[in-house]
């Protein structure tokens, strides 16, 4: 099973907002609407950010949501903080319980 | 609250098995599916496998079948992930993570497995 395909990278000022695309496949991203996104700090576990496409954990800020077009999905933060400063991971659910991830996103708040 | 508290780190050979543990509490224990991902230094996220600590029954990535065991103690709310014939490239810190619904809601603080002659 290959990897989601994010961009290595991406950037933003304060206050600014970003978008972090996440390609799959239609046996994964495009079939199931069970796609999650995941921030890291360095050192740190993963924390669960955006769950089945769109919804956020309790008490996570509206500035993070997510979205999906055919076999792509997408992480939108706005308003960036300097505290955003992240990786970024999405996943999808593949089917027959298995699941797989993207290869992340380095987020630099300029 | 719900916590994962996985084992702490360990030095293998290669050729050599490990056996990480990862105790759960705030929640009950047989309710939840359990997974194990794993992160290489350096590198992303990557699925292991997900067990189902009610019946025991368990699914693992086609990468590591064969080569991986997923188990559990409901005695303990403790689940484990064996991993055997390790490879320099095994080197990497293991997280154990709790399942809701199709996400990974909260993750164990990692467990770093060094793999090196």
């Amino acid at each position: 099973q290959s990897a989601l395909t994010q961009p290595r990278s991406v950037s933003g000022s304060p206050g600014q907002s970003v978008t972090i695309s996440c390609t799959g496949t239609s046996s994964d991203v495009g079939r199931y609407n069970y796609v999650s996104w995941y921030q890291q700090h360095p050192g740190r576990a993963p924390k669960v950010i955006i769950y089945d496409v769109t919804k956020r954990p309790s008490g996570l800020p509206d500035r993070f949501s997510g979205s999906k077009s055919a076999n792509t999905a997408s992480l939108t933060i706005s308003g960036l903080q300097a505290e955003d400063e992240a990786d970024y991971y999405c996943c999808s659910f593949a089917g027959n319980y298995t699941w797989v991830f993207g290869g992340g996103t380095k987020l630099t708040v300029l | 609250q719900v916590q994962l508290v996985q084992s702490g780190a360990e030095m293998k050979r290669p050729g050599a098995s490990v056996k990480v543990s990862c105790k759960a509490s705030g929640y009950t224990f047989t309710n939840y599916y359990m997974y194990w991902v794993r992160q290489a230094p350096g590198q992303g996220l990557e699925w292991m496998g997900i067990i189902n600590p009610s019946g025991g029954g368990t699914n693992y990535a086609q990468k590591f079948q064969g080569r991986v065991t997923m188990t559990r103690d409901t005695s303990t709310s403790t689940v484990f992930m064996e991993l055997r014939s390790l490879r320099s490239d095994d080197t990497a810190v293991y997280f154990c993570a709790r399942g809701e619904d199709y996400d990974f809601r909260n993750w164990g603080q990692g467990t770093l497995v060094t793999v090196s002659s």
